[in-house]
């Protein structure tokens, strides 16, 4: 089945910091989601990109599809920033299954 | 997007028995999802649930031990039977609105 490799596993940050985390994937894919999974748990989606550029405030997103890799941008970074980033993708004979990488754990010092 | 809502938010139970996870939405949603999310690991999810018909497990989950029902369009239960302390885990249900995945707030199982 399709691979889902995140990187840095683990990014520790001051406060105002920039950061970019990496979702490299071994196959097409037809979804592309970004989560943030906060301390407590939940886990909230942040963009969905299967390909092109989002932004949302401080947070930004490229997927490029033909090279199989999408990066997540966080700038100036807050201390309510810090949890698990994870990236999921879903491949196209998978219907809405969502195969998900091993996440980025940020920590954001004051 | 509809709301999720699942019960018990936690709980601690003896090995050998069985716990069952609910979860609700607000709104008719024709798949759900469930996910396992082992201590300090990613998500893995544990099947698809279809309304009026038998879930679709994956690979490694199997029915007898994670038996799920689909009565409705806006609710599903996971039974975890005959637990091991390996069952300790974050059970999360979810679906998909408009290409994108909405969670529960999650089941924290510990099992002892």
């Amino acid at each position: 089945g399709i691979q889902v490799e995140q990187s840095p596993p683990d990014l520790i940050l001051q406060e105002g910091a920039n950061s970019t985390l990496r979702c490299n994937f071994s196959d097409s894919v037809n979804n592309l989601q970004w989560f943030h999974q906060n301390p407590w748990g939940q886990l909230i989606n942040l963009f969905y990109i299967p390909s092109g550029t989002k932004q949302n405030g401080r947070l930004s997103a490229t997927t490029v599809a033909t090279e199989r890799y999408s990066l997540l941008y966080i700038s100036s970074s807050q201390t309510t920033d810090s949890g698990v980033y994870f990236c999921a993708v879903s491949p196209p004979q998978g219907a809405q299954k969502l195969v998900f990488g091993q996440g980025t754990r940020l920590t954001i010092n004051p | 997007s509809a709301v999720i809502s699942q019960k018990p938010s936690r709980d601690i139970c003896q090995r050998g028995t069985s716990l069952t996870i609910q979860c609700q939405v607000d709104s008719q949603v024709t798949m759900m999802f469930w996910y396992r999310q082992q201590p300090g690991q990613s998500l893995t999810l544990i099947a698809t649930a279809n309304q009026g018909s038998e879930a679709t497990y994956e690979s490694g989950f199997v029915i007898d031990k994670f038996p799920i029902s689909r009565p409705n369009l806006t609710f599903s239960t996971l039974t975890v039977s005959n637990m091991s302390p390996e069952d300790s885990s974050i059970y999360l249900c979810s679906y998909r609105g408009q290409n994108i995945q909405y969670f529960g707030a999650g089941t924290r199982l510990s099992v002892l």
